[in-house]
């Protein structure tokens, strides 16, 4: 079955601290991986997504994430987390070609002063 | 132009009302989708259209009746909602083809069922 796990429900981290979400996936064929940003109220923005090539993939705001097939996973990062980053973080596969989209339970990031 | 834009932003409706979300893209994307997201959750697919046809429903029930009157606009009928219905309705958009695609989303509608 497709599924994506995301293990932390809830992350605090320090303004100025490293920061890691994880995502860990079960898809059948070729994943492509998205990781999406919620704030309150508001719809998804796309942070980054990965098809194929380099495995540690570049997006907006900072963000990077790396794709390890061996462990099934495609973990967020950020160097220097922000207060503006505090949000809900989802983490979605999905066939290439279409929206249809399934999702991880999500992370809500939580930013410390 | 990136945007999925969706009206009204809020709505509030009784049991018996009978009520439209709409949706809006101009990125020229062929595919448009409804989800439904729970405070909490994920989003949920609902459906989807591909070239102004539905290709997917995801067992919704019938009290929810999605349109694509042309490749631009995606509007959802409601009537007959219940309180468990009230939800953020996401929009969303996307190539349809196969490669490097991916999905657009709005602003959401809340929607509060009374």
């Amino acid at each position: 079955a497709q599924s994506v796990t995301q293990p932390d429900i809830h992350i605090t981290v320090s303004e100025g601290a490293s920061l890691e979400l994880r995502c860990n996936y079960s898809y059948g064929a070729t994943p492509y991986l998205f990781w999406y940003v919620q704030s309150p109220g508001q719809g998804l923005q796309l942070l980054l997504k990965y098809f194929s090539g380099d495995t540690l993939v570049q997006g907006i705001k900072g963000f990077e994430a790396e794709f390890k097939r061996s462990q099934s996973s495609f973990n967020l990062r950020k160097p220097s987390v922000h207060w503006s980053d505090a949000a809900e973080y989802f983490c979605a596969v999905g066939p290439s070609n279409t929206g249809k989209l399934i999702f991880g339970q999500g992370t809500t990031l939580q930013v410390k002063p | 132009d990136t945007e999925v834009t969706q009206t009204p932003k809020h709505l509030v409706m009784g049991m018996t009302n009978k009520k439209s979300l709409k949706c809006e893209q101009h990125m020229g994307h062929r595919a448009m989708y409804w989800y439904k997201q729970k405070a909490k959750k994920p989003p949920e697919l609902m459906f989807v259209y591909s070239y102004e046809k539905l290709s997917i429903n995801e067992s919704v029930p019938s009290r929810f009746s999605p349109e694509c009157p042309n490749s631009s606009l995606l509007n959802l009928h409601l009537h007959a909602l219940q309180p468990e219905d009230s939800a953020l309705y996401l929009c969303a958009s996307s190539q349809v083809r196969t490669g490097n695609t991916e999905a657009f989303f709005g602003q959401g509608t809340r929607l509060t069922v009374v």
